[in-house]
């Protein structure tokens, strides 16, 4: 089977630091990726991992354990245009598979 | 804009019409991916193309949807006697072969919302 976890909502403050955690259970594994969706917009790519390891791009970092089955995406310096879903997705060889998405409000 | 896009953008109908969806994926990538999403929810696999081939359809998915690539270009997503539960955001997405076997970065289109009364 397949499954992917990711809390359901998160808040945190402008300025701030979020770490967004996922874990996987999949029968195939080939990387992982994260992806941003603004409400009502089109999903939009921040990261991939296929190493165990934390990759950085600017204020958005993911990290991937494959023995154990999880990855985080940490948001540093939070802003405001940082709300969205945020979405951890499996590369099942041929195609992605999606977590249910993790919503996180930034307030002031 | 070189994007994906996809038409129309929304669509309302009544239950057990019938309903099309088009995608035109970024022209250079041969892998199209169609994808169904439900508020709250992430988005959820329906089927893939390999340029005109299908290679996989969801276990899940009625026999009342088709999907067709038929010139390796764009694609329709139909949809017969609809029902109310197939009222969701339908969205298409494309990504070039990858050579080591991965599925590689999706891009993924604005999407065609479905709202079946």
């Amino acid at each position: 089977g397949q499954n992917i976890d990711q809390p359901t909502e998160m808040t945190a403050t402008e300025g701030a630091i979020v770490q967004i955690n996922c874990t996987y259970q999949t029968s195939g594994f080939n990387g992982l990726f994260w992806y941003q969706q603004h409400a009502g917009e089109a999903p939009t790519f921040l990261s991939y991992n296929v190493l165990d390891g934390l990759e950085e791009k600017g204020r958005f970092s993911s990290f991937l354990s494959r023995s154990k089955g999880y990855s985080y995406l940490l948001l540093k310096e939070l802003q405001m245009k940082d709300s969205a879903s945020y979405l951890c997705a499996v590369d099942n060889t041929d195609k992605l598979i999606f977590g249910t998405g993790t919503r996180l409000q930034v307030f002031p | 804009d070189t994007g994906v896009s996809q038409d129309p953008r929304h669509k309302i109908t009544k239950r057990g019409q019938n309903v099309t969806f088009r995608c035109d994926p970024i022209s250079e990538h041969n892998r199209l991916y169609w994808y169904r999403q439900t508020l709250g929810q992430g988005p959820e696999f329906l089927t893939y193309f390999q340029n005109e081939a299908q290679l996989e359809k969801s276990r899940l998915l009625s026999d009342r949807f088709s999907a067709e690539r038929p010139k390796g270009s764009f694609s329709t997503l139909e949809i017969q006697r609809t029902e109310q539960g197939d009222s969701a955001m339908y969205l298409c997405a494309s990504s070039l072969d990858s050579w080591d076997g991965n599925t590689g970065e999706l891009f993924f289109g604005e999407g065609s919302r479905l709202t079946v009364l």
